[in-house]
């Protein structure tokens, strides 16, 4: 069965801080993807990226980026400079290739608090 | 406007009443899914269904049915919703023409059993 990890359940940082969010996964499939979902106080799910089982290549987005390890099945996030928009709660997600398509297996989530 | 609608938002409800979520997308997508969110567990996926033909069940799909009415709309009913299905319940779609195939959520709705 598959399973996410995020054992940080809160971390709370002052603005302009770098912080890095961790996801730990368990798979047998060969292939999978791999997901990170941002969760403003507003409620609604927001889609960050995406990364599949063989691009192991990291990538940044502006204040964003994503450190996807397969030896040690992780995929981390960090928030370079953080500000007080990023509040939120962020959860890293798991994708099983079934036949007719992907289920996502969520992480329980890490709240992020930024203050000034 | 937004690609996925979920009506009600908000909804407070007694015991042992029937209620019915309501999903819809203007995405195109074929893919839809609901799943429930609880403080503290993340999401987890109630029933999922890859066409209006299909309709498969999740992790936790005990006490809920779902009803595929066209490719836009898929909705969720509790048949005598109880206290322990309070939580925050959202539609996704995503689209199997694409390759990467992500999933889009809609803006949830919050349900309050009493």
């Amino acid at each position: 069965a598959q399973k996410v990890t995020q054992a940080q359940t809160e971390i709370s940082v002052v603005e302009k801080e770098d912080v890095t969010l961790d996801c730990v996964y368990e798979t047998r499939d060969t292939t999978y993807y791999l997901f990170w979902y941002k969760q403003p106080p507003s409620g609604e799910l927001v889609f960050l990226i995406r990364r599949n089982s063989f691009d192991e290549q990291n990538e940044i987005s502006g204040r964003y980026s994503w450190n996807f390890q397969k030896s040690t099945s992780s995929f981390n996030f960090t928030i370079t400079a953080s500000q007080v928009v990023d509040s939120a709660v962020y959860f890293c997600a798991l994708s099983e290739v079934t036949g007719g398509g992907n289920k996502l297996t969520f992480g329980t989530g890490t709240q992020l608090k930024v203050e000034l | 406007d937004a690609d996925v609608t979920q009506t009600p938002r908000n909804r407070i409800t007694k015991t042992g009443k029937r209620i019915m979520l309501e999903c819809s997308q203007t995405k195109g997508h074929d893919r839809m899914y609901w799943y429930r969110q609880d403080p503290g567990l993340g999401l987890r996926l109630i029933y999922y269904s890859f066409d209006v033909k299909d309709i498969n069940k999740g992790e936790i799909s005990d006490g809920y049915s779902v009803s595929r009415q066209a490719q836009a709309k898929f909705s969720l009913s509790l048949e005598s919703a109880i206290p322990n299905q309070t939580a925050l319940y959202f539609c996704a779609t995503s689209d199997t023409s694409t390759s990467t195939d992500t999933q889009y959520f809609g803006p949830g709705t919050r349900l309050t059993v009493l």
